[in-house]
């Protein structure tokens, strides 16, 4: 089974920082990974797919990079509406896909 | 509106069974997988399954086979999860979301599988 880490577990940032959170795959997933964000109580939403494709309707500071085993999700300039959770997900196994555990973000 | 409505919340008691539906509007129901994802109280997403609603062909996560059971009614394009032997563990919000697939770029074709639709959630606690 393919297993997915995230780092950090948690951050703190002000508006306007630069945020970058990593997830790292077991193996290689070649680009086959998606990023989602959560805030509480809510359902989670695609931000970014094969990763890098911005999903329709998604802010442009969002932004996805990487293949093989290492991927980064980077928020140019944080917004107040983005202090959540968000998680990685492998898709290379289709149909049976894995969370990664998660990073959130919150107000330094 | 492409939208997915779950089932209101279920309290059940240890070792009895639940299933919670996911009805699909605004898209081809059939045209589309359903994958379930599971949420305990203050943990990350956990996926439990996919139904592929066009020729019912299923996959499970392996802590959970023979206990889950997924299942697409395409003629109420209605999705079910139905989860056996429930534990207190199992306590969690469950939600289903539309798989979709998108071809890259390139040859040889390849396709890439995300979840871009979700239900609101369904609670289920189990308590004695």
């Amino acid at each position: 089974d393919i297993q997915m880490t995230q780092s950090p577990s948690s951050l703190s940032a002000s508006v306007g920082d630069r945020v970058t959170i990593t997830c790292r795959a077991s193996q290689s997933i070649s680009r086959y990974l998606n990023w989602y964000q959560q805030k509480p109580g809510k359902a989670p939403n695609l931000l970014i797919y094969g990763a890098s494709s911005l999903q329709s309707g998604v802010p442009s500071r969002f932004s996805g990079s990487g293949s093989g085993t290492d991927f980064t999700l980077t928020i140019s300039s944080l917004q107040p509406e983005d202090f959540a959770t968000y998680y990685c997900q492998q898709s290379y196994s289709t149909p049976i896909f894995t969370f990664g555990p998660g990073t959130k973000v919150d107000i330094k | 509106q492409v939208q997915l409505e779950q089932s209101g919340a279920e309290v059940k008691k240890p070792g009895a069974s639940v299933k919670v539906s996911c009805k699909a509007s605004g898209f081809t129901f059939t045209s589309y997988g359903i994958s379930w994802v599971r949420q305990a109280p203050g943990q990350g997403l956990e996926w439990m399954g996919w139904i592929s609603v066009y020729n019912d062909n299923t996959n499970y996560a392996q802590r959970l086979q023979g206990r889950v059971t997924l299942t697409a009614d395409t003629s109420t394009r209605t999705a079910y999860m139905e989860l056996r032997s429930l534990r207190s563990d199992d306590t969690a919000v469950y939600y289903c979301a539309r798989v979709t697939e998108t071809s890259g770029s390139g040859s040889p074709p390849y396709y890439y599988y995300y979840m871009d639709v979700w239900g609101k959630g369904t609670a289920v606690t189990v308590s004695s």
